[in-house]
């Protein structure tokens, strides 16, 4: 089966880090784009980042470039967001998603079911 | 970065009607990169329409989208009980990706 499914949400406080895991099956996870979507409540999504499929080039939204770490595992077929100094603004349901479309082109033809971050106090 | 916005918020329709949802860029996305996505309640989006017009594999042939430049829009040609949920488009012509703040299609 084809799908993506995201682990290591949770609490945290603000200036803490937490790691998120995205486990791909059913496709040739080495050969795509990878990327990381959040959606804040009542919200419409918001990029975060991307990583090519090789993993050479990564890319970063604004709001968290210098914080957050995005990489992957080819033998484990697992996507990851490092994400450091977390902020209450960081707080969202986490998605990762299957890049499809041509070089920084991408839009999303794959997502997982989210793991909810939450930043508090 | 390329700013979307989407109209109307909210959409009151019925059952079988027509819905019309509007996506307008703040400048031209290049190559009419533009997609829309489907979104249930606690659920992940889901692609229904890539590069404007072209239909994502298992997209039901009553939706379909149209436009380009800045001016975009998604058509459900007649509305079933499960159509009823949120809608977004993305634009991937440009850095960031960015998406529209959604329009709600509601009975």
């Amino acid at each position: 089966e084809v799908q993506l499914v995201e682990s290591g949400g949770g609490l945290v406080q603000p200036g803490g880090s937490l790691r998120l895991s995205c486990a791909a099956s059913g496709f040739s996870f080495g050969d795509y784009a990878m990327s990381w979507v959040r959606q804040a409540p009542g919200k419409g999504p918001e990029w975060v980042s991307v990583i090519s499929g090789s993993g050479v080039s990564t890319y970063y939204a604004d709001s968290v470039k210098g914080r957050f770490i995005i990489s992957r595992d080819k033998f484990k077929k697992t996507l990851y967001l490092q994400m450091n100094s977390l902020r209450v603004e960081d707080t969202a349901v986490y998605y990762c998603a299957k890049c499809d479309g041509s070089y920084f082109h991408w839009y999303f033809d794959l997502w997982g079911r989210g793991t909810l971050v939450t930043v508090s106090s | 970065e390329i700013v979307l916005t989407q109209s109307p918020g909210t959409l009151s329709l019925s059952p079988g009607d027509r819905a019309t949802l509007s996506c307008r860029a703040s400048q031209s996305v290049t190559s009419s990169y533009l997609a829309w996505y489907q979104q249930k309640p606690g659920r992940a989006p889901r692609l229904l329409i890539y590069g404007a017009s072209s239909r994502a594999t298992g997209i039901p042939d009553r939706f379909s989208g149209s436009g380009s430049g800045t001016d975009f829009s998604l058509t459900i040609s007649s509305l079933e009980p499960e159509d009823f949920v949120v809608y977004y488009c993305q634009q991937y012509g440009d850095s960031p990706l960015t998406f529209g703040g959604g329009t709600k299609v509601e009975i």
